[in-house]
């Protein structure tokens, strides 16, 4: 257990819908980070987040937005859902160290668009 | 970020030691190596991570030549239940991870 905990676990949506996926980081991490995977694009970076602040943008889309709350959970949405858009989708979290810190996976939201 | 480039896939039988090379030319000075394993339908998990020279913790040793061009991740007397994807990845600090296709592990009986 990675102390990073998401839900739902499974999501089932239709097209055109709008979902949110929560993560709680470990305690005391400061920093949440979204990656998304997919069978034919394996894991991308899809944003982070430190203290509440964006810090990084990767492969999101302008459908998809996220915050970090001030208790540090944070929330990815994800509209106008599309088929490809099913995926899993993975929060990690981690304390900055100075040097390459570690970054903690989540077990993972399952998302499956039909 | 540096690229990487490591084997698609490897074959071992249990009980063997697996030493997995990953190839980061381009790697910077600030940056550092990092190896996660990741089974179907799991988060990547945190299996080692080191600047130069060798690490070793309870489950594997991460070998770096002085170059710090490439790294080995050695894994001793592997089971069944270590089959698994391994990516290498280099960066820096508080940064996104950036994963590449990783190696597939299987372990036979």
């Amino acid at each position: 257990d990675s102390g990073v905990t998401q839900t739902p676990k499974h999501l089932i949506t239709a097209t055109g819908q709008r979902v949110t996926l929560r993560c709680s980081p470990r305690s005391g991490d400061l920093s949440v980070y979204w990656y998304q995977q997919s069978l034919d694009q394996g894991l991308q970076f899809l944003i982070q987040y430190y203290n509440g602040e964006e810090r990084a943008k990767g492969n999101i889309l302008e459908r998809f937005s996220a915050q970090q709350f001030p208790d540090l959970h944070s929330e990815l949405n994800l509209s106008s859902l599309e088929l490809g858009d099913s995926a899993l989708y993975f929060c990690a979290s981690s304390v900055p160290s100075g040097y390459a810190d570690t970054q903690y996976f989540g077990p993972g939201t399952r998302l499956t668009v039909l | 970020l540096a690229k990487t480039t490591q084997p698609i896939s490897m074959d071992s039988y249990e009980g063997q030691e697996v030493n997995i090379t990953c190839s980061h030319n381009n790697i910077a000075t600030n940056d550092y190596i990092t190896w996660y394993q990741q089974f179907p339908s799991q988060g990547p998990r945190f299996i080692i991570q080191g600047y130069k020279t060798k690490v070793t913790n309870e489950v594997a040793s991460l070998f770096i030549p002085a170059d710090r061009k490439s790294s080995t991740l050695s894994l001793p007397r592997v089971s069944l239940s270590d089959t698994a994807v391994y990516y290498c990845l280099v960066g820096g600090g508080n940064t996104p991870l950036v994963f590449g296709k990783g190696t597939r592990l299987s372990v036979i009986a």
